[in-house]
Order: structure tokens, then sequence, then C-alpha cells
């Protein structure tokens, strides 16, 4: 039962231009949100987070956007970087639950 | 650098064999967690540890077995291996401040091949 859900394994931008990553989720319960960034041989870091009292969360380059009626969240990179080609991970938690992660994007972002 | 540490990076065993991860959260943090990544997976939920006390359980095998000693370190345990679980093991940890708001920080996983 995949209770988030990323729909594109990869997406490829050219440097410069804006990286938009989906995830949809399927618990309504779901009250925060968080998208992680991969790095081949290292773990997921923190990019940024979302609570459901929001719709939107900027940090720099990156922002987040959350749909609660449509259960869709999306990370949006602008402008998109080469250093920014990693995997990302959508997760999301409901009060006092485990992170449930989705299967993750790979972005490439080319020069 | 996350703070989080996890030994060793790589193990290769054969079906049928007992393993140990090992991982030391970061200082401060009380909880640990256990994830999972299989090929074109994402990170399956295993098992979380606060404070010495198991927390949270998801989707892990009766094979596998994990705890947290005094000092905060964690070890998960992997017995009966089968090609099947062969992936790469990642511990986190958090503060756990209780609002549920958690954000983890991992470490850079072991890579466990069977086979």
């Amino acid at each position: 039962d995949q209770q988030v859900k990323q729909n594109s394994p990869s997406l490829s931008v050219q440097e410069g231009r804006i990286s938009i990553l989906n995830c949809d989720y399927t618990n309504s319960m779901f009250d925060y949100f968080l998208w992680y960034k991969k790095y081949p041989a290292e773990g997921p870091t923190f990019l940024i987070s979302i609570s459901s009292i929001k719709d939107k969360n900027e940090d720099g380059r990156f922002t987040v956007f959350l749909n609660k009626s449509a259960k869709h969240l999306s990370l949006h990179i602008v402008p998109s970087q080469p250093g920014d080609s990693a995997v990302y991970f959508c997760a999301a938690s409901a009060i006092n639950d485990k992170l449930v992660f989705g299967a993750g994007t790979i972005l490439r972002v080319k020069s | 650098d996350s703070g989080v540490t996890q030994t060793p990076k790589h193990l290769i065993t054969a079906t049928g064999q007992r393993v140990t991860l090992r991982c030391s959260p970061r200082s401060g943090d009380l909880s640990v967690y256990w994830y999972q990544q299989s090929l074109d997976q994402g990170l399956q939920f295993l098992i979380q540890y606060y404070n010495g006390e198991e927390r949270a359980k998801g989707n892990i095998l009766e094979r596998f077995s994990a705890q947290q000693f005094p000092d905060l370190h964690s070890e998960l345990n992997l017995s009966s291996l089968e090609l099947g679980d062969s992936a790469l093991y990642f511990c986190a940890s958090s503060v756990d401040t209780g609002t549920g708001n958690e954000k983890l920080f991992f470490g850079s996983g072991t890579q466990l091949s069977v086979l």
C-alpha cells in the first residue's frame, strides 16, 4: 500500500530552468511533509518541509507547494543547477507516526 | 556530514547467514530509525527506538531484530539471510520533540549483498 507516490521515476531539466518534482499521497491524516535529496553513496539529506497548515514554504531556490484538497505536493527548484542532480524523495507523516517515503525521482540537470 | 555513523559501509555474505549493522545517532538524538531501500523502491520503514525502547514497528520481518543500547547506539540484526534481503539499509536519528513533526538525519547506509 503506497501511501506516498512519486509517479515520475526521472526528470531531466536544462540548467537555469525550473525543475518541478511531484508527489501524491493518499492518507488524509498526514500533516507534515518533507523533501529529501540523496546523492550516490550518501544518505538522504533534509531539504525542505511544510506542515499542513501552510500551502507554501520557500527556502532560497527551493519552494514546496501543498494542495491538501488534491493530496498533492510539489517541489520547485529555480534556477536548477547541475549540483541539484540527485534523487529526490518525498516523505510524509501523521502526528507522532513514522515518516513514509515515496520511491524517489531522479533529477538530472544538464549544463 | 549528518552526524549519524553507520558501519560497515558494505557487507557481502551468503544465504542463511546472520549479520549485524551498527548505527551511532547524532549527539543528543534519542530516536533511532531503521529503513530499507531495495532496488527501485523507496525507503521502507523497519523500526524505531526511542531512548532504548521500541516505539514503532513497520514492515520488519521476523528474521530481523533491532535494539538500542544505553549509550543510544543501535544495532539491526538480520538472520537466515535470503537473496531478497540484499538492499541498502539506512539508519536515521532525530531529537524526537514529541510534536510528531520530526526531521530525520540519515547515515550513509550499509549496502548488504547476499550471495
